[in-house]
């Protein structure tokens, strides 16, 4: 059964530091590996996918990287603002996975303080 | 278009009633997903749609049930609600090939006491 895991659980960084986010899984047979963000109160939104064969994926300054083989992805998000204070959720669709359903990971809570 | 819609936003429920949540997308996805979320974790699978007329079950469907009559809405049911119940519920579609990228609805935060 895959699991997800991100540690830690909670960051605290000041405004202009380069925040990492961890996210680790199990199984290493993933099709996709993906980031949300979710803001207190809110949905979930997309900010970046990966496929399998890909070793990172980049927007901004948001880069996600990918090691299929050690089961592990990291979020990196350049220069810190305070606008980027909320949750970090990653997520594997594994190969084998019914429905293509996603299997999540407790989240990063991220706190960017001015 | 206005992509994956929920309602209500919020509800209050009183142990034993029941409601049904509301989910709606206009992509024209065939695949349907609803998850709950509660407090400081991540979001666990209740149960998924691949077409109109096929649901099946995810980690947590206790409790709950599903339809899926058209491509566009998908339906959950929750009977007789417990405290145990109450979570943030989300609905997700997607696509059936390609990346498979799922979309997100805003949630349904549901309180039951």
């Amino acid at each position: 059964k895959q699991e997800v895991t991100q540690i830690p659980a909670a960051l605290s960084v000041p405004e202009g530091e380069n925040l990492v986010l961890n996210c680790s899984f199990t199984d290493s047979a993933i099709y996709n590996l993906q980031w949300f963000r979710q803001d207190p109160g809110k949905g979930l939104t997309s900010l970046l996918l990966i496929q399998s064969s890909q070793r990172e994926q980049t927007s901004g300054r948001l880069n996600a990287s990918l090691d299929k083989s050690s089961g592990r992805s990291t979020l990196y998000i350049a220069a810190s603002q305070p606008g980027d204070s909320a949750t970090y959720l990653c997520a594997v669709k594994g190969v084998k996975a019914a429905g293509n359903k996603l299997t999540f990971g407790g989240g990063t809570r991220v706190l960017v303080k001015p | 278009n206005a992509g994956v819609t929920q309602t209500p936003k919020f509800r209050i429920l009183k142990i034993g009633q029941s409601m049904t949540l509301q989910c709606a997308q206009d992509m024209n996805h065939n695949y349907m997903y609803w998850y709950r979320q509660d407090p400081g974790m991540g979001l666990k699978l209740i149960y998924y749609s691949v077409g109109a007329g096929i649901t099946d079950k995810g980690e947590v469907p206790n409790g709950y049930n599903v339809s899926r009559s058209t491509t566009e809405d998908f339906p959950l049911r929750l009977e007789l609600a417990a405290p145990s119940q109450t979570s943030v519920y989300f609905c997700a579609s997607g696509t059936s090939g390609g990346n498979y990228e799922q979309y997100f609805g805003p949630g349904t935060r549901l309180t039951v006491t």
